[in-house]
């Protein structure tokens, strides 16, 4: 079965600084998978998604992650954060037989002036 | 395009009342999606159609949820009756094809039951 664990409940990070958060998948298949970001009141926005034809995906906003088999990470970064990107980030596996998204619990991600 | 269109965005019921939520999916879209999230459970797939057809319903809590998707372009989401523990976001969202394709989301509806 296929999961996904997000590593930090919470990233605070100063603006301007990098951004690094962390989500490790559990899955039998070749695994398609997601960051989607949501901001306060708002619907969830696909960032960034990966699905096997290159292992570092680049997103919207400045946005990249890695995919790494090896380690079954994928980790979001950004090399500068913008007060903008304050928000709640989900990672999210594609479960492969039945293609239903599984969610992580989400990283609320603060950024200090 | 309006992207994903869900009514209404807030609604406040009380114990035992029905309620009803609506889903217009993107245009062209064919599969829609039905999602719960609360702090305790986080985001949860109720149900899921496609072309119209529920496909996967296992995340429906109890009978008292039910889903309907009449035509390409309207789906609903009931609770009868609603009890405190239905309060949460509801989101609704929609993919050209199938549940692995790019999920687009709408705004959801912030429910209530007092």
């Amino acid at each position: 079965a296929q999961s996904v664990t997000q590593l930090d409940s919470h990233v605070s990070v100063s603006e301007g600084t990098p951004v690094l958060l962390r989500c490790n998948y559990s899955s039998s298949y070749s695994p398609s998978l997601f960051w989607y970001v949501q901001h306060p009141n708002k619907g969830l926005q696909l960032l960034l998604k990966y699905t096997s034809a290159a292992t570092l995906v680049k997103g919207i906003n400045g946005f990249e992650a890695e995919f790494k088999k090896s380690e079954t990470s994928f980790h979001l970064t950004k090399p500068s954060a913008h007060m903008s990107d304050a928000a709640e980030y989900f990672c999210v596996v594609s479960s492969s037989n039945t293609g239903k998204l599984i969610f992580g619990q989400g990283t609320t991600l603060q950024v200090k002036p | 395009d309006a992207g994903v269109i869900q009514s209404p965005r807030h609604e406040v019921t009380e114990m035992g009342q029905e309620v009803t939520l609506r889903c217009k999916p993107i245009s062209g879209h064919n599969s829609l999606f039905w999602y719960r999230q609360t702090m305790m459970r986080g985001l949860e797939l109720l149900i899921y159609f496609n072309n119209n057809v529920p496909i996967d319903d296992s995340g429906m809590p109890e009978d008292r949820f039910s889903a309907k998707m009449p035509n390409a372009s309207f789906s609903t989401l009931k609770i009868q009756p609603s009890e405190p523990r239905d309060s949460a976001v509801y989101f609704c969202a929609s993919s050209r094809r199938g549940a692995s394709e790019t999920q687009y989301f709408g705004p959801g509806t912030r429910l209530l039951v007092l």
